[in-house]
């Protein structure tokens, strides 16, 4: 059984080009959750998909915008990219059963994205 | 304004002793608090949560204590191994969104 799985693993772009991130949630969940992490800090919540609506979002502009599929994937674009766009951005899925918003997320190693 | 911080960026300790991680947290609403461990080119992985109504969850080596009037939690590692070297994240999360701390960084020394 296959955990979180993201792509690309690295990746680098240029200040101002547009990027997407892709993530495949662990088999059986529903709910995928992005974050992204400097350097030294903890993660930080972008946003969560559900049914392929986003449910919930972070304090991130609206540069940042996702995507969920019928299959569960999602996915993470990011406009206009800056320089301090720069940072791990780590995946996570869970599973929504009703009102049980705690459950435990499995990550994804993370896409490294480095703004040049 | 960081809603939940852990305060030591690194602890060190030898092995079979106890490890005690700490975390604090300002936002009252929270409902679940999770600790995460994080190895260099991994993503974080779950350790063990425990939801505001309770004050102590255990783990095998791994418990959790909770004081919702100190807004405080501990997580305690006894006894801690080489192998729990790690980076440990606290979250808290309310309608499922998570908040995490900037993490502390375990060194446990044979």
């Amino acid at each position: 059984d296959a955990g979180v799985t993201q792509s690309p693993t690295h990746l680098i772009k240029t200040r101002g080009q547009q990027v997407t991130l892709r993530c495949s949630p662990k088999s059986g969940h529903d709910t995928v959750s992005w974050y992204q992490q400097a350097l030294g800090q903890g993660p930080q919540f972008i946003f969560q998909y559900y049914e392929e609506e986003e449910r919930q979002r972070g304090n991130f502009p609206d540069r940042f915008s996702g995507h969920q599929f019928p299959n569960y994937s999602s996915e993470l674009n990011v406009n206009a990219l800056l320089l301090g766009d720069s940072a791990l951005y780590l995946c996570a899925s869970s599973l929504r059963t009703g009102d049980l918003m705690g459950t435990e997320a499995f990550f994804g190693q993370g896409t490294r994205l480095t703004v040049v | 304004d960081q809603q939940v911080k852990q305060n030591s960026p690194s602890l060190s300790v030898q092995e079979g002793r106890i490890s005690i991680l700490n975390c604090d947290y300002t936002n009252s609403m929270f409902d679940y608090f999770l600790w995460y461990k994080k190895y260099p080119a991994e993503g974080p992985t779950f350790l063990i949560s425990i939801s505001s109504i309770k004050d102590k969850n255990e783990d095998g080596r791994f418990t959790v204590f909770l004081n919702k009037s100190a807004k405080h939690l501990s997580l305690h590692i006894v006894p801690s191994q080489p192998g729990d070297s790690a980076v440990y994240f606290c979250a808290a999360s309310v309608a499922g969104k998570s908040t995490f701390g900037d993490g502390t960084t375990l060194t446990v020394k044979p």
